[in-house]
């Protein structure tokens, strides 16, 4: 069964940078159909993409943080990763890792998410 | 960028009733829609897909309709475990975007 598990630190200082790791288990980060996505949700509010990445290493980010998100796929590790820079207290939020189906344009399977802090 | 709408925002209904979620695209995306439900503390579960879609394993009250900038979700009958957050999603051009979410809560 498909399970998706995010880690990195709940706490960062604002400026500082937001890493976080999505380890896949029950399938494999380079499958050729599938983009592997990261969503973020502050609290109360809505949902947010925030990037996609191919195993090939095409990637896909949202216009309002492409300057400051870089993701990556390790298939030797079955994993891949979000890095956000210069971080504010609106970064703060729930950050989730997600399967992207590209043939169906959704994210089909998702991790439980993890809360990221951005505090002083 | 598109801009996405959900109507209502809150939705107060029964156990039983007929439900239908409005999301509008302030231009075309074809079918590149999705429908998400939400229940608090959890992540997103995928629903329909292309707009019609219904994803393996979601009950089949469930339904989507709908192309170019009016789509809809409806619940053909409200159960108890559908009490929860809904959003819509749309794909244009290498970009994914959710809508603002619609509540549908007890009546």
């Amino acid at each position: 069964q498909l399970q998706l598990q995010e880690s990195g630190p709940a706490l960062v200082k604002p400026s500082e940078t937001l890493s976080l790791t999505c380890t896949v288990s029950g399938d494999s980060t380079s499958r050729t159909n599938y983009y592997w996505g990261w969503i973020r949700q502050p609290p109360g509010r809505g949902l947010e993409w925030v990037g996609s990445i191919h195993y090939s290493g095409t990637t896909y980010y949202n216009p309002s943080l492409k300057s400051r998100v870089i993701t990556s796929v390790d298939t030797s590790k079955n994993q891949f990763s979000l890095i956000l820079s210069s971080v504010t207290a609106a970064d703060t939020a729930v950050y989730y890792c997600a399967r992207h189906n590209f043939g169906a344009d959704a994210f089909d399977i998702w991790g439980h998410g993890t809360m990221f802090t951005v505090s002083s | 960028d598109i801009q996405m709408t959900q109507s209502p925002s809150t939705l107060s209904a029964s156990v039983g009733d007929r439900v239908t979620i409005t999301c509008r695209a302030s231009q075309s995306i074809s079918t590149w829609l999705a429908w998400y439900q939400q229940k608090p503390g959890k992540a997103p579960k995928l629903l329909i897909s292309k707009a019609s879609n219904l994803e393996n394993g979601v009950p089949s009250r469930f339904s989507g309709s709908g192309s170019g900038t009016a789509f809809t979700l409806t619940i053909s009958s409200l159960q108890p475990d559908d009490f929860a957050t809904y959003y819509c999603q749309h794909y244009n051009t290498y970009s994914w975007a959710f809508g603002p979410g619609t509540k549908v809560e007890i009546k």
